[in-house]
């Protein structure tokens, strides 16, 4: 089982900074690494597949770059919407499919 | 517009028995790998289980084998989960997912609003 640790747990930033997060794979996962975003009392929602590629509709601030174990999503200026805890996920190698613990991006 | 609609969790005994649904539309759903994730209150996301398009192959986390059995209807659009010898810990919220036409494929999207599943003992 591929095991997906983030960090930091909890990022703390003042709306128009930049945030990024940390995601490494305790193995090789090419670029088989979604990201998604989950706002309190909602279902999570896909920012990210394939390490870097937007799904649709997400705004371009949002950045997925990274390959192999090291991965980073950016979020060049936070907006109030962005808000929200954040996991990345890999199906280079399923199942299982797993899931990094979350980073929760709060107001600083 | 791809939409996933849940249904039937419910409060229900350790040891017990439920079977979740998932209703699908937008897509053509026979051609999509589908799959349940669970959150439990205030916890991380768990994946549980995914089935091919066909329902030929089907694949379960170690913590729910042997206990879960997922299946679809693809004549209805419906993904099932039937959840059996409940344990406490399966208390979460179950989010139905669309994966990809391939395995390969991986991601999840979308996700739908969810069902919550409570276990008393």
């Amino acid at each position: 089982e591929i095991l997906m640790t983030q960090s930091p747990a909890i990022l703390s930033v003042s709306p128009g900074e930049r945030a990024t997060l940390s995601c490494r794979a305790s193995q090789s996962v090419t670029s088989d690494l979604a990201w998604y975003q989950q706002r309190p009392g909602q279902a999570p929602r896909l920012l990210i597949f394939g390490a870097s590629t937007r799904a649709t509709g997400i705004p371009a601030r949002f950045r997925g770059s990274g390959s192999g174990t090291d991965f980073t999503l950016t979020i060049s200026s936070v907006q109030s919407d962005d808000f929200a805890i954040y996991y990345c996920q890999q199906y280079y190698n399923w199942p299982p499919i797993t899931f990094g613990g979350g980073t929760r991006v709060e107001i600083k | 517009e791809v939409q996933l609609l849940e249904s039937g969790g419910r409060l229900a005994q350790r040891g017990g028995s439920l079977r979740l649904s998932c209703q699908s539309s937008g897509f053509s759903f026979s051609d999509y790998v589908m799959g349940w994730v669970r959150q439990a209150p205030g916890k991380g996301l768990e994946w549980v289980s995914s089935i091919s398009g066909s329902g030929l192959s089907r694949y379960y986390a170690d913590s729910v084998k042997g206990r879960f059995t997922v299946t679809r209807d693809n004549s209805r659009n419906t993904l099932f989960l039937q959840m059996n010898s409940l344990r406490l810990e399966d208390a979460a919220m179950y989010h139905c997912v669309k994966l990809g036409r391939r395995p390969s494929e991986g991601w999840l999207d979308p996700w739908g609003q969810g069902t919550v599943v409570t276990v008393s003992s």
